[in-house]
């Protein structure tokens, strides 16, 4: 079974500060792996995803991740922080032979300070 | 425009009235998928299609129904709604790996 794992629920950070949001998945050969974003009352979009090739993979509205195979990590990040980043972030993990099976984690909400 | 709909939006019923949620898409994909999402728990898929009359259980298939007769429309059955389906649902697309969601179907079961 493959499961998805984003340990924190909640992280509050200040306009202007570097942003990191883990995700870890458990998945024995090399998954699709996705970033979610979700703002208030809306639905997702697709910020980035990695399929194969270059580990560090670019996003939409600034923001990059990079799989790590050895971690089983595909973490977000963000050097600098906008108000308007402030939603819910999904990480998400699919194999390749089932591309519509798709595993999400639980969710990491942004609060950004002014 | 590329687009997944669903309707409705909003919905309240009661216990063991069964409703359909439709969903619908125009970008000619093969796969589609239902969520739902729930405070604390993330989307947790109910089920999927790989293509027409082609359907697969997620992790939280009991107490819904699908249907795939043709590639566009997938709907969202709930033979007889219970209050532990109350709850946010997302209809999905996918190319590619890529989920194109729809606006989410916001259902109270009173």
């Amino acid at each position: 079974a493959q499961s998805v794992t984003q340990p924190d629920i909640h992280i509050t950070v200040s306009e202007g500060a570097s942003l990191e949001l883990r995700c870890n998945y458990s998945y024995g050969a090399t998954p699709y792996l996705f970033w979610y974003v979700q703002s208030p009352g809306q639905g997702l979009q697709l910020l980035l995803k990695y399929f194969s090739g270059d580990t560090l993979v670019q996003g939409i509205k600034g923001f990059e991740a990079e799989f790590k195979r050895s971690q089983s990590s595909f973490n977000l990040r963000k050097p600098s922080v906008h108000w308007s980043d402030a939603a819910e972030y999904f990480c998400a993990v699919a194999r390749g032979s089932t591309l519509g099976r798709l595993y999400f984690g639980r969710g990491t909400q942004l609060t950004v300070w002014p | 425009e590329a687009q997944v709909t669903q309707n409705p939006r909003y919905l309240i019923t009661v216990t063991g009235k069964k409703l359909t949620v439709t969903c619908s898409q125009n970008m000619n994909h093969e796969y589609m998928s239902w969520y739902r999402q729930d405070p604390g728990l993330g989307l947790r898929q109910i089920y999927y299609s790989m293509n027409v009359e082609v359907t697969d259980k997620g992790d939280v298939p009991e107490g819904y129904k699908v249907s795939r007769k043709e590639k566009r429309n997938f709907p969202l059955i709930l033979e007889s709604p219970s209050p532990n389906q109350t709850s946010l649902y997302f209809c999905a697309s996918t190319k590619q790996g890529e989920q194109f969601f729809g606006p989410g179907t916001r259902l109270t079961v009173l």
